[in-house]
């Protein structure tokens, strides 16, 4: 089974600051990934995704993330946030052939104005 | 885009009844469908897999005679917990599979008193 860790559990920052959340899974096999955002009472929105091709993929609303196969990682990033993107953000990582997405714990992002 | 409707929002119920949570996907059809738990500032635990028209494959932990799961349409699935106690108390979140993706929706607040 996948499991999916990532590193900050709260970042405060500036808007106008440029953000980035790690991401690394452990899974020895083809994976895609995902990023969502949950906005304060919201349902979870996908950001991105990675299937193949492209390892820089984008987003909406300005965010990226880089998929690094040697490292197990799916950061994202934004190079300046706004103060709408205070949120809780989300990775996850599914096989393939496999509908059951696998979670990271979250990360809260609050922007301050 | 795809719409998961996800009733009720907020529940408060005594301990030792039960609650029934429906998502409903509202422009599209959901063969499978999903149901989370998430506690505070932690990941979204998966509990089970709902399958139209067939059984629920739980995750190991769940109680299937606890947590019952029916997906009698294309469109609806529920979650009934039955014989609610406090520790049940969680956040639950139903997703369905969109054909392209995963559409969530906003989660039901369930407090057992």
């Amino acid at each position: 089974a996948q499991s999916v860790s990532q590193h900050n559990h709260h970042v405060i920052l500036s808007e106008a600051a440029s953000l980035e959340l790690g991401c690394n899974y452990s899974y020895g096999g083809t994976v895609n990934l995902f990023w969502y955002v949950q906005y304060p009472g919201q349902h979870l929105q996908l950001l991105l995704k990675y299937f193949s091709g492209d390892p820089l993929v984008k987003g909406i609303k300005g965010f990226e993330a880089e998929f690094i196969k040697s490292k197990f990682s799916f950061n994202l990033r934004k190079p300046s946030v706004q103060w709408s993107d205070t949120a809780e953000y989300f990775c996850a990582v599914k096989a393939p052939r496999d509908y059951k997405l696998s979670f990271g714990a979250g990360t809260t992002v609050t922007v301050r104005a | 885009g795809a719409v998961v409707s996800q009733h009720p929002s907020r529940v408060i119920c005594k301990s030792g009844t039960s609650v029934k949570i429906e998502c409903r996907s509202l422009d599209f059809q959901a063969t499978t469908m999903f149901w989370y738990r998430q506690f505070p500032k932690q990941s979204l635990m998966l509990m089970a897999t709902s399958n139209e028209g067939s059984k629920a494959t739980y995750e190991q932990g769940v109680e299937k005679d606890k947590f019952l799961i029916n997906h009698a349409s294309l469109t609806l699935s529920t979650l009934t917990v039955t014989s609610a106690h406090p520790e049940d108390s969680s956040f639950y979140i139903c997703s369905a599979v969109d054909g392209v993706g995963y559409t969530f929706g906003s989660g039901t607040r369930l407090t057992v008193v």
